[in-house]
């Protein structure tokens, strides 16, 4: 059974800081993987799509890494704000088509 | 441009009622289509999938049914709800070539 971790659960932060999450997942049969980020009831939003050993992304603050060789990718903000409040969400694809995901980091920015 | 529609936004049912939630793409075709669950403190958990009319493949045993009667219409359904069945009800689909997911809205279904 292909399993994605992510860590931590959840992450409290005062508005400025900036912070990272982890996710990890086997290494074998990688084919994408993805960041999500997700707002109470709304639909997740896309943030990252990383497919090479090496990978960095960045959209404004939020940036994300990945090494496919151990398994693992990086999501870092810096800065946090109020706004930046969601549950991020870690996917992997490893046969096209089908998403895995993680159980997400719940992020809580306080002002 | 491609959009997802997916309803109602919330439901409550009475345990061993029917179910059935819908969801609709448009400006595509042939898109694969999914339904997640994000059960509580959980996940999103794959439920069913879908790469053609009427091609259901099943992730997990449960209460719950998936039918694809038209190209771009995803149907769950349960013929008697549990109260695990309750969650948060995800729609989503991509095109054969695509790597990740455009999501629907979202339906909160609280079985009591």
């Amino acid at each position: 059974i292909l399993n994605v971790e992510q860590s931590p659960q959840s992450l409290h932060v005062q508005e400025g800081d900036s912070t990272n999450f982890t996710c990890s997942f086997p290494s074998s049969n990688f084919y994408a993987l993805h960041w999500y980020r997700w707002e109470t009831a709304k639909s997740p939003e896309a943030l990252f799509v990383m497919t090479l050993n090496g990978d960095e992304k960045k959209k404004g603050r939020i940036s994300a890494t990945l090494n496919t060789k151990e398994g693992y990718s990086y999501l870092y903000i810096k800065g946090s704000q109020p706004e930046d409040s969601a549950t991020y969400l870690c996917a992997l694809n490893n046969q096209g088509g089908k998403l895995i995901f993680g159980q997400g980091t719940e992020l809580s920015v306080k002002p | 441009s491609q959009t997802i529609h997916q309803w109602p936004a919330t439901l409550v049912q009475p345990v061993g009622s029917p179910l059935s939630l819908e969801c609709t793409v448009e400006g595509t075709s042939n898109p694969n289509l999914y339904w997640y669950r994000q059960a509580a403190g959980r996940g999103l958990q794959l439920l069913f999938y879908s790469v053609g009319i009427g091609q259901i493949s099943s992730e997990v045993p449960q209460n719950l049914s998936a039918s694809r009667p038209q190209d771009r219409q995803f149907i769950l359904s349960s013929k008697k709800l549990l109260l695990s069945d309750s969650g948060f009800y995800l729609c989503a689909w991509n095109a054969l070539e695509d790597y990740g997911y455009t999501f629907g809205s979202g339906t909160r279904l609280t079985v009591v």
